[in-house]
């Protein structure tokens, strides 16, 4: 069980370059999300899904496309990147029980600069 | 979602118990009281939650005074492992809508040797 994984842990983009975010999670949750941390801060959310084919945007969407094609992955996708896009991005994954919403599992982290 | 207030920083030396503090004095009675850690470079990770009992597990307790205005998080032992930034994080358990964590600056926790 590997809980959370993300993919990759670093990478570096030229200012107007795309790139592809992944998150995978093996414990069957119906809950994902991106999120960002800049130095020195906390966590913002950028976009969540509540299920397999949904998405919402979160408190930062702007510069970001997501995904969730399949139950298991989450897609986070920035179009033409932007220095201010430099951060490092969290996936978290969670589940519902009884109508009580349980805690998130987060990923290691992808660190991303753009130059 | 209540705000938190939390102190910057804390010190505790290694083997004592941690004692962290949160305000929350808004919190609505749907409300409970999440407290999640990361340590540095790592992703955060759940600790602990409760709604108005004193709670307990393997890593910590989490005492809230019984007017739920302010909560408690002690690591009975701290570790030099336990250094982190710590979130106390006040939600509701069920929403239909937004279902994120809301993260504040936090309390960075330095156990000293």
């Amino acid at each position: 069980n590997a809980g959370v994984t993300q993919t990759p842990k670093f990478r570096v983009l030229k200012t107007g370059q795309s790139m592809t975010l992944l998150c995978a999670q093996d414990m069957n949750h119906e809950y994902m999300y991106w999120y960002r941390q800049d130095p020195g801060m906390g966590l913002r959310l950028i976009h969540y899904s509540v299920g397999e084919g949904t998405t919402a945007k979160g408190e930062v969407p702007d510069g970001y496309n997501v995904s969730r094609l399949k139950k298991q992955n989450f897609l986070l996708g920035l179009e033409s990147a932007a220095p201010s896009q430099t951060s490092v991005y969290f996936c978290a994954s969670s589940y519902e029980a009884g109508g009580i919403q349980e805690t998130q599992y987060f990923g290691p982290g992808t660190r991303l600069l753009v130059l | 979602d209540a705000k938190t207030t939390q102190p910057p920083s804390m010190d505790c030396a290694e083997g004592r118990a941690a004692n962290l503090p949160c305000n929350h004095s808004t919190i609505s009675g749907n409300e409970y009281v999440y407290w999640y850690r990361q340590i540095h470079s790592q992703g955060p990770q759940y600790i602990i939650h409760g709604l108005k009992n004193n709670e307990t597990n393997e890593m910590a307790s989490l005492i809230i005074t019984e007017d739920r205005k302010s909560s408690t998080l002690i690591l009975p032992h701290a570790t030099l492992r336990d250094t982190a930034v710590y979130y106390c994080i006040v939600r509701v358990a069920t929403n239909t809508g937004r279902r994120a964590l809301t993260f504040g600056s936090g309390t960075r926790l330095q156990v000293q040797p």
